[in-house]
């Protein structure tokens, strides 16, 4: 099986500095994994994911670094806005059709 | 548009009703989720459904039931078994086979007064 922990609960930052969440997990042979933004009352929003064959994946604003080594998993922020306060949940799937297993999320806050 | 409706939004029950909450995607996804959300915590799998007439057992199935009959709609029904089923209910599909990412409806409150 698959047990997915997060380092800290909550995180908060100055408008304009880097971001970075973690995420630790359990079973080597994950092979996918994936960060969500979720807003108060909303469902949660894909943000990027990341497959097992790769240790670094960028997009706009984001990146997600992978350690198997160490089974840990980052999400960077670029230059956080107001706009990315949320809570962020990383979520890991151990096999091709098993369904993904999440953390316990970050809450960002982005301080103005 | 296509995506995954998740209704009502808001719902209230007392204590020993049963409750169905409806999830429908027209992303023609093969499979589909419930998950369940409290407060602080992440999202717990109840039961998923990888293809018509089939589904299986998440972490915190018991209390809970499904019915998978056709492709485009998965309800979940709370019923009055479940000791604790205030919370925030999301579905969610994907397409099978390879690992990939989840798409999820906006979420149903469940309050039991």
């Amino acid at each position: 099986g698959e047990s997915v922990g997060l380092h800290l609960p909550t995180l908060s930052v100055q408008e304009g500095d880097n971001s970075i969440i973690n995420c630790a997990y359990s079973n080597s042979a994950s092979d996918y994994f994936i960060w969500y933004k979720q807003e108060s009352g909303k469902g949660p929003q894909f943000i990027i994911d990341i497959r097992s064959n790769m240790d670094k994946r960028q997009g706009q604003r984001v990146t997600v670094l992978l350690n198997k080594t160490v089974k840990h998993l980052s999400l960077q922020i670029a230059a956080t806005q107001p706009g990315d306060s949320a809570v962020y949940f990383c979520a890991v799937c151990y096999s091709g059709n098993t369904p993904l297993v999440f953390g316990k999320g970050t809450r960002l806050s982005v301080i103005a | 548009d296509g995506g995954i409706t998740q209704s009502p939004k808001y719902l209230f029950r007392k204590e020993g009703q049963n409750v169905t909450l409806s999830c429908e995607q027209n992303l023609n996804h093969d499979a589909m989720y419930w998950y369940r959300q409290d407060p602080g915590q992440g999202l717990r799998l109840i039961y998923y459904s990888q293809i018509v007439n089939d589904f299986q057992k998440g972490d915190i199935a018991e209390g809970y039931s499904v019915s998978r009959e056709k492709k485009e709609s998965f309800p979940l029904t709370v019923t009055s078994a479940q000791k604790n089923p205030t919370a925030f209910y999301l579905c969610a599909s994907s397409q099978t086979g390879e690992a990939g990412e989840l798409f999820f409806g906006e979420g149903s409150r469940l309050t039991v007064l």
